[in-house]
């Protein structure tokens, strides 16, 4: 099925470890995005690529870093994980042209960081 | 600036009654305004969405959202409950050119009782 794939779906990091989250999708959309979501806070972006090659800060970057692989992959990277990014993360894609607005959303990651 | 605002944070009906989850927003530009609903350990999937067309929208599942610019909201509504729409949904504002200044809401988490 078309859509956006994240891996992994679970993860648990020691504190200062580092990871990558992958996300991919199939629907030759030219944004992408991360978002965490934590309880009672909706869904806050981290950062987002408009197209391919391009990347920027969304409104909480601080401990991430992104790359923006191709125009299916957008990578997102915790080089040294805190216990206050345990969180869930979304990647989600959009094309922003008339009569197709709105995302489409992986089903997240869940990320525990002890 | 946008702000949207969900002003319930739980909502809980019984099975069959109407269902009403409220939106406010504020939007410096012409909006561009969805609800998304997310089922437990899911992604976010779209309901429905409002880009200066017809002020009232129908989405998936039997839901729809009226677009009222003279009170800024954007409420949800559903004529009869069913025990699958007991999720979490979230109102998101964006500019109607981009989704790049998009603000999701905290969340309404829905409750239906058999």
């Amino acid at each position: 099925n078309a859509g956006v794939t994240q891996t992994p779906k679970f993860q648990v990091l020691k504190t200062g470890q580092s990871m990558t989250l992958q996300c991919a999708q199939d629907m030759n959309h030219n944004s992408m995005y991360w978002y965490r979501q934590d309880p009672g806070m909706g869904l806050r972006l981290i950062y987002y690529s408009a197209s391919e090659g391009t990347t920027d800060k969304g409104e909480v970057p601080n401990g991430y870093n992104v790359s923006r692989l191709n125009k299916r992959e957008f990578s997102l990277r915790l080089e040294s994980a805190a216990p206050s990014q345990t969180s869930v993360y979304f990647c989600a894609s959009s094309e922003w042209i008339p009569g197709n607005y709105g995302y489409t959303f992986g089903s997240g990651t869940r990320l525990t960081v002890v | 600036a946008q702000s949207v605002t969900q002003l319930d944070s739980h909502v809980s009906v019984s099975e069959g009654t109407p269902v009403l989850l409220r939106c406010n927003y504020s939007s410096s530009y012409s909006p561009s305004l969805f609800w998304y609903v997310q089922h437990p350990n899911k992604g976010l999937q779209l309901l429905l969405k409002y880009t200066s067309a017809a002020t009232l929208v129908k989405g998936i599942n039997g839901f729809e959202a009226e677009f009222k610019k003279s009170e800024t909201s954007f409420h949800l509504t559903k004529p009869s409950a069913h025990m699958s729409d007991a999720a979490e949904y979230f109102c998101v504002v964006t500019r109607n050119t981009g989704g790049f200044k998009t603000i999701f809401g905290a969340g309404t988490r829905l409750f239906v009782k058999a």
